[in-house]
């Protein structure tokens, strides 16, 4: 079984570049989770997704920032125009389907690691 | 609103010592509670989790947390480490019905021969 797809695993943007961050869920889970985590930080929250739904952005930046999950391929994390403070890991997870408030486990891909120049 | 605090950035123990890394949450609702474990370069791995029932998890690798409500608290623990598990680990905190984690800024856990 294949767990959660991230590529690129390494990217490397100059500032004001856009960078296009990819993930592709357990197959299956119709949830996907984006965390941001930066050096010697915790993973921050960012947005979380259904099929074609932002469910919860509340931890995305409110400029550069985008994400989607559309109902065929991977999910995007779109960051425009990034500056350096953008350099960070980027994890995606994802879990089925939930049913009464139960939570699931989310699974974590291995990361993209973004560094800005 | 949740946070979960993790004091200890660092733990560093002796090989078949034993090992507790601390986590304590805060939250006006009842939570879910989670330990994942971050090798370098690598993703999260669940070591395990606390939905409901009895305060004793445990989870893969040996180890196990006691999820103590009334001190907010949710300690991982260890009877014999391994070399092996030296690696970070990040306690975390979800809201019933909610479905965003929040994590701890994590422990470094250095197991030395």
């Amino acid at each position: 079984n294949a767990g959660v797809m991230q590529n690129p695993r390494h990217l490397v943007r100059r500032r004001g570049q856009e960078a296009r961050l990819r993930c592709s869920p357990v197959k299956g889970h119709s949830h996907v989770y984006w965390y941001r985590q930066l050096p010697e930080e915790g993973l921050k929250f960012m947005v979380y997704l259904q099929k074609e739904n932002i469910i919860d952005e509340s931890g995305m930046p409110k400029e550069r920032f985008s994400a989607e999950f559309p109902k065929e391929g991977p999910s995007i994390l779109r960051i425009q125009q990034v500056v350096r403070g953008d350099s960070a890991a980027y994890f995606c997870a994802s879990s089925p389907s939930i049913f009464g408030g139960t939570a699931d486990t989310q699974y974590f891909g291995p990361g993209t690691r973004l560094t800005v120049l | 609103a949740q946070s979960v605090t993790q004091l200890d950035s660092q733990v560093p123990v002796f090989e078949e010592a034993p090992v507790e890394l601390r986590c304590n949450y805060s939250s006006s609702v009842s939570v879910y509670l989670f330990w994942y474990v971050q090798y370098p370069n690598q993703g999260l791995q669940l070591l395990l989790k606390y939905l409901s029932g009895s305060t004793l998890v445990k989870g893969i690798n040996g180890f196990e947390a006691e999820f103590n409500k009334s001190q907010t608290s949710f300690h991982l623990r260890k009877p014999s480490v391994h070399i092996s598990d030296t690696a970070e680990y990040f306690c975390a905190v979800s809201e019933l019905g909610f479905q965003k984690l929040v994590f701890g800024t994590g422990t470094r856990l250095l197991v030395s021969p």
